[in-house]
Formats: structure tokens, C-alpha cells, sequence
């Protein structure tokens, strides 16, 4: 088992629609959650972290964690094509360094 | 303020020959991190520094392979008798204390012969 899991996709979305991202984690002692955008030839860019559970919302994103069953999702409302990408969900078990899922690719359609 | 920064952003080599691959930390950031991505893979973690010293080499997937930060800021990234299966894009990101938030610079896609 992986310790990230991602669904690869591609998700599609039309535009305007809701789209959620999904990431499932082994290691219960993880401790705080990263949702990084990576458009092709580019390298990640931070979009969210969560570090409790619950939702958090920021603008179109809004990043939900619930440690009990070990989720973490990312929901972008009104997607538009420039939110093309891939998703990656990334972990911190404490020991520093990231943990990242394959990523999720997303594609909006006009 | 300026972002990571990673030289050279290409680099072609043959197999067999030794590679350096530059990041230059965001100013202020203590934490350093060098990730490998091969195509269709997350960023993988080779190592991390936390000022001059590297705190967790785990990453690293053998001896040919070597960072340095000696001056708590830049690093480097020593790849010796390089392989074909080295070939992939280096990822370099700080945060200002770990394990704060990473910061990615544009990465290093090396290509080996």
C-alpha cells in the first residue's frame, strides 16, 4: 500500500461544475496535510495546508481533513480551465520531508 | 521577495559522467529540501538540511549521490558516475523552519545519456 494515494483521473469537470479531489494516507501520525498544483513542464505550487480536522476555506479551495478515516480532499467551485493541472496531495508524518500521492490530473472543459 | 531558484534548469549528460545540480533557498528559509519527480510520479524526498547539516539523508538511493550546504544557504546536489535511470526532474524546496510550509523552485530536468 501506498503511504499517499491519489486516483491518477483524469477528472473531468465542465466549467463552472465543482470538482473534489481525493487522498488517502497510511500513517496515522501524520500531521499536517499540503494540496500543491502542478501544471505541466512546472514545478508545484501551494495552493492549501490543513493541520486540524475539519474544513478550510480559501477563495474558490476548500481543503477537508478528517485524521479518523485518514481523508484529505480539495474541493475547487466554479473550476475553470486555467484550474487544468495536477492535483498533488502531499503529507508531513513529522518527519520533515513530504510524502507525496502520484497526483490526481484535472481537466476543466470549457 | 525572490523564490527558490535552481541552476541549471536543463542539464544533458552521458552515462558515467558527474553532475551538479544548484539550489539557492528562499533568503531566511532554514530548511532545504531536494525531491526527485519522474514523469507521472509525485515528488519523491532525497534529502533534507536544517541550516548546515543534512537532518535526514534517507532519501538518497545510494552512495553515487551527495548534497552538500555548507554555508546554511545554497545547496548542491552531487550525482557521480551517472545512469540512465538518474534521468528525471530535481526539485529543490525550502520552508523557513521545517516542518513549515515547502516552497518549490522550477526544478533541474536532467537527462542522462
Amino acid at each position: 500500500q501506498k503511504e499517499v494515494e491519489q486516483n491518477s483521473g483524469p477528472l473531468s469537470v465542465p466549467e463552472g461544475a465543482i470538482a473534489s479531489l481525493n487522498c488517502t494516507y497510511s500513517d496515522r501520525g501524520s500531521q499536517s496535510f499540503f494540496w500543491y498544483r502542478q501544471y505541466s513542464g512546472k514545478s508545484p505550487e501551494l495552493i492549501m495546508s490543513i493541520y486540524s480536522n475539519g474544513d478550510k476555506e480559501d477563495g474558490r479551495f476548500t481543503a477537508q481533513l478528517n485524521k479518523a478515516s485518514q481523508y484529505v480532499s480539495l474541493l475547487i467551485r466554479d473550476s475553470q480551465p486555467s484550474d487544468s493541472a495536477t492535483y498533488l496531495c502531499a503529507v508531513n508524518a513529522g518527519r520533515r520531508a513530504l510524502t507525496f500521492g502520484s497526483g490526481t490530473r484535472l481537466q476543466v472543459q470549457p | 521577495g525572490a523564490g527558490v531558484s535552481q541552476t541549471p534548469s536543463n542539464k544533458v549528460t552521458e552515462k558515467g559522467k558527474y553532475v551538479e545540480l544548484r539550489c539557492d533557498p528562499i533568503s531566511g528559509h532554514t530548511a532545504l529540501y531536494w525531491y526527485r519527480q519522474s514523469l507521472g510520479q509525485g515528488p519523491e524526498f532525497l534529502i533534507y538540511f536544517q541550516g548546515t547539516g543534512a537532518a535526514d539523508d534517507s532519501g538518497l538511493p545510494n552512495d553515487r549521490f551527495f548534497a552538500v550546504r555548507p554555508e546554511g544557504s545554497v545547496s548542491t546536489l552531487k550525482i557521480q558516475r551517472t545512469e540512465r535511470g538518474d534521468s528525471a526532474v530535481y526539485l529543490c524546496a525550502s520552508s523557513r523552519t521545517g516542518p513549515d510550509t515547502q516552497y518549490f523552485g522550477p526544478g533541474t530536468r536532467l537527462t542522462v545519456l
